[in-house]
């Protein structure tokens, strides 16, 4: 079936150093992505988005790329800081405007000081 | 800020019984959705809500569970018998109704964790 994985399931950086945070999805029909954040005993939190027309969008920090020709997204945030540690998932929203969001695992993003 | 709740924050019951999961999403929103996440395991989609009816649901979402707005407020998840593998964190979500169908912005509440025993 069709899924949204993640390369690494943990990933630990430098204050202050960027972070780079991958994601392969297989549906070839995806068009919109989004990545959360996630912190302890919390919800899932919109992060940004990208539709498929797009190879790239900055928000605050963060930057996403998507890369069709592969299948790949990532999610980079520049100048890591501590309130960064947390899990960020990917989720692929398929054709047509569908709310069905499939999930990737999850990344654990641990800030070192 | 407007924020999704969700009550009550622990639901602890027995196999077999009903439980009914309750969700106050933002008020201007139009999009309502349900989640779970199994502890340790990704977010799964369970079903998603608009104009007073499922806009699209997931294989999970089979006949033990419902959704209804039952009010202009509430938005509640009912699982009709429960089963042990139903023990799983439940995350409502609600959005706007985006007019160019291109930024769908969710906003979780904190989740009802279900224990099933």
């Amino acid at each position: 079936g069709e899924s949204v994985g993640l390369h690494l399931p943990t990933l630990s950086v430098q204050e202050g150093d960027n972070s780079i945070i991958n994601c392969a999805y297989s549906n070839s029909a995806s068009d919109y992505f989004i990545w959360y954040k996630q912190e302890s005993g919390k919800g899932p939190q919109f992060i940004i988005d990208i539709r498929s027309n797009m190879d790239k969008r900055q928000g605050q920090r963060v930057t996403v790329l998507l890369n069709k020709t592969v299948k790949h997204l990532s999610l980079q945030i520049a100048a890591t800081q501590p309130g960064d540690s947390a899990v960020y998932f990917c989720a692929d929203a398929p054709l047509p405007w569908g709310q069905n969001f499939v999930f990737g695992p999850g990344t654990r993003l641990s800030v070192l000081p | 800020e407007p924020e999704v709740t969700q009550t009550p924050s622990h639901q602890v019951t027995q196999m077999g019984q009903e439980v009914i999961l309750r969700c106050v999403p933002i008020s201007n929103h139009l999009y309502f959705y349900w989640y779970r996440q199994i502890l340790g395991q990704k977010v799964e989609f369970l079903v998603s809500f608009y104009n007073n009816e499922i806009s699209e649901k997931s294989e999970i979402f089979d006949d033990q569970f419902s959704v209804e707005r039952p009010d202009g407020s509430n938005f509640t998840l009912k699982i009709r018998s429960t089963k042990l593998e139903d023990s799983a964190m439940y995350f409502c979500a609600s959005s706007p109704l985006s007019l160019t169908g291109g930024n769908n912005e969710q906003f979780f509440g904190p989740g009802t964790r279900l224990t099933v025993l």
